[in-house]
């Protein structure tokens, strides 16, 4: 079946750095669609890419969708301590629009 | 709008029993999805509805796990009997077709 992996699995930063988190499918994806989950929290919808080679920017947070469209990724420019928590890239299932295969997901800490 | 709605958000119960998740999930929304999370295995789709019918159950680990949904406004995940394994949090999250998962807070169950 259809797998999503993310890497690096976790990341320990000091506020300030960046951070990247990389998302591959293994077939390619219609859209992909990033996530947030805080700590002891539920997942939160960021974004939406499905433009081969697409790029958007919220604040510091830049995704961007391969141009295979099989990877994406997610970067943090100068982290602060309220992006912790782990980051999830989930891509529809082949002819299934609505049933999402998530990453295994990046958890990133961030510390003064 | 109040979201996705779940209860209870904590379930502590006994091997052998009977436990009851439930959902509301927001107005509108045409898809709705239980997922399973644990540190081992990720966020895992159990089952998932379209206009209150049963799309795809392929998720549901075994006999035990069963979800219904009567109405657009009301779904529920029964496992009986409950076993320590099932210890995990669920969510519940609600879609219109094309857009954003909607998570609930979860229901943080543990079985002993």
């Amino acid at each position: 079946g259809q797998q999503v992996m993310q890497i690096p699995q976790y990341q320990h930063v000091q506020e300030g750095e960046d951070f990247t988190t990389y998302c591959n499918s293994s077939t390619t994806l219609s859209n992909i669609q990033w996530y947030k989950q805080r700590p002891g929290g539920h997942p939160v919808f960021l974004i939406q890419l499905v433009k081969s080679g697409e790029v958007k920017k919220q604040k510091r947070l830049t995704f961007q969708f391969g141009e295979a469209k099989k990877n994406s990724s997610l970067h943090i420019t100068a982290t602060q301590t309220t992006d912790v928590g782990t980051y999830f890239c989930a891509g529809p299932n082949t002819g299934t629009a609505s049933k999402l295969t998530f990453g295994t997901g990046t958890r990133l800490q961030v510390t003064l | 709008d109040a979201g996705v709605i779940q209860s209870p958000r904590h379930e502590v119960t006994e091997m052998g029993q009977e436990v009851t998740l439930r959902c509301k999930p927001i107005s509108g929304h045409d898809y709705l999805f239980w997922y399973r999370q644990t540190m081992m295995r990720g966020l895992e789709l159990l089952i998932y509805f379209n206009n209150n019918v049963p799309i795809d159950d392929s998720g549901m680990p075994e006999d035990r796990f069963s979800a219904k949904m009567p109405n657009a406004s009301f779904s529920t995940l029964k496992i009986q009997p409950s076993e320590p394994r099932d210890s995990a949090v669920y969510f519940c999250a609600s879609i219109l077709q094309g857009y954003g998962y909607t998570f609930g807070s979860g229901t943080r169950l543990t079985v002993v």
